[in-house]
């Protein structure tokens, strides 16, 4: 069955850089697009952009262009988002999700990442 | 302030229907195909409706999606207490070149 798994908490200072995995399993890595899309507290959902496993591609949300980078290392079926110049507003749970083309079919757990000084 | 229009909240008794509707444009819903969420407190979102009207596997017939011009629908009949949770819709809008959410529905059971 198809699992994304996404690695732990993480509490940040302003200003730092934060890097999320998100490992999967059960389907065939590279054939499918991942999505990152992030809820602050008590908010809705905010789309962060995607990556193409297959060949590295990425197209960003605007307001997240020039901070934030995706990436993925097809050895070990792991896609990555990293944000950086962290602000307490970047306070939410990030989640992947797999992308069926129009829609997302399976999310990660979500990993909240803390941002306090 | 999100792209698409949600109402905050909706409620109805358990047995009866309740409708979700989410608003946008010829840029997003006019144009492409719109997606429903289900995302229980302290969980991850689950998709009900893909394609607008379409039910992945396992998704009870109770839950439906109907679109006409910018504007969908999320139908949700046979309530159960179970139901109580945040509904979002989704598209992708080609002038943003972004995927695209509305603002949440809130349901309560009452």
């Amino acid at each position: 069955q198809v699992q994304l798994v996404q690695s732990g908490a993480e509490v940040k200072k302003p200003g730092a850089s934060v890097k999320v995995s998100c490992k999967a399993s059960g389907y065939t890595f590279t054939g499918y697009y991942m999505h990152w899309v992030r809820q602050a507290p008590g908010q809705g959902l905010e789309w962060m952009g995607w990556i193409n496993p297959n060949n590295g591609d990425t197209n960003y949300a605007q307001q997240f262009q020039g901070r934030v980078t995706m990436t993925r290392d097809t050895s070990i079926n792991t896609d990555y988002m990293e944000l950086s110049r962290l602000r307490s507003d970047d306070t939410a749970v990030y989640y992947c999700a797999r992308s069926s083309s129009t829609f997302f079919d399976h999310w990660g757990q979500g990993t909240l990442v803390t941002v306090s000084s | 302030q999100s792209v698409l229009t949600q109402p905050p909240s909706v409620s109805a008794a358990p047995g009866q229907k309740v409708t979700i509707s989410c608003s946008g444009t010829t840029s997003n819903i006019g144009n492409n195909y719109v997606s429903w969420y289900q995302q229980i407190p302290g969980t991850a979102p689950k998709v009900l409706i893909y394609e607008n009207t379409k039910r992945p596997s396992g998704i009870p017939d109770r839950f439906s999606g109907s679109k006409s011009g910018t504007s969908a629908t999320l139908g949700i009949t046979g309530l159960q207490t179970g139901d109580e949770a945040e509904y979002y819709c989704g598209t992708w809008d080609s002038s943003l070149s972004a995927e695209v959410f509305g603002g949440g529905t809130k349901l309560t059971v009452l």
